[in-house]
């Protein structure tokens, strides 16, 4: 069954740092995601990404953070500059279409902000 | 922010049980409902997507339940193994969101002892 990769699954970081975080969603998806998952609180949306542009993007998706898909498999989440309340387990998942189907979530990269 | 909630926390119950959770979401601007299994050190796996009020769906031991008037999901399932431990998460999707931002609960931890 086709899988979302994601890389490394922990990365540890000091505090002011870039961190890239990477991803391969299924070559046939067209719809890409980003979550975070801060330890005991619930699974938070970053951002979403279509047609090779933010679709949408929440509160916390400020200007420390971009994505891209630099060519065509891989989908990247950068962090510019980590600070502490970064520390989370970030998810990246694909879709085929707009929640009408499920996510395919990789199984997360374990960012740890020192 | 949309706030969904998941009932219990956590279950605990003999292998053979039958158990039921809750997912409640707002009842304005539905789009959809999404059900995930989490099971530790993977990644989330979707067991159900509900679009329409009164949907109804089943996977084996597993169904779900859907009433987007009084904003809630019902998840069951039918003679608990142990296998079925696992985080079963929901997650909502508001009709106004651009790509399908997803808003998820906190979880119902569910072990099912031999």
């Amino acid at each position: 069954e086709p899988e979302v990769t994601q890389t490394p699954s922990h990365q540890v970081t000091q505090m002011g740092q870039e961190v890239i975080l990477r991803c391969v969603p299924i070559s046939n998806h067209l719809y890409f995601y980003w979550y975070r998952q801060i330890l005991g609180q619930k699974v938070e949306f970053l951002v979403s990404f279509y047609n090779n542009e933010i679709s949408e993007k929440s509160e916390i998706f400020d200007d420390q953070f971009s994505v891209e898909r630099p060519d065509g498999s891989n989908f990247t989440l950068k962090i510019r500059s980590t600070k502490l309340e970064d520390s989370a387990m970030y998810f990246c998942a694909s879709s085929e279409g707009r929640a009408v189907y499920g996510y395919t979530f990789g199984s997360g990269t374990r960012l740890t902000v020192v | 922010i949309l706030n969904v909630e998941q009932s219990p926390q956590s279950l605990h119950v003999q292998e053979g049980d039958s158990t039921n959770f809750t997912c409640s979401f707002p009842s304005s601007n539905f789009y959809a409902l999404h059900w995930y299994r989490w099971e530790t050190a993977k990644s989330p796996e979707a067991l159900f997507v509900m679009t329409l009020n009164g949907d109804e769906k089943k996977k084996g031991r597993i169904s779900a339940t859907l009433n987007t008037k009084e904003g809630y999901s019902y998840l069951y399932i039918k003679g608990s193994q142990p296998e079925d431990s696992a985080t079963y998460l929901c997650a909502f999707c508001d009709r106004g969101s651009t790509l399908g931002r997803l808003y998820f609960g906190r979880g119902t931890q569910l072990t099912v002892w031999p």
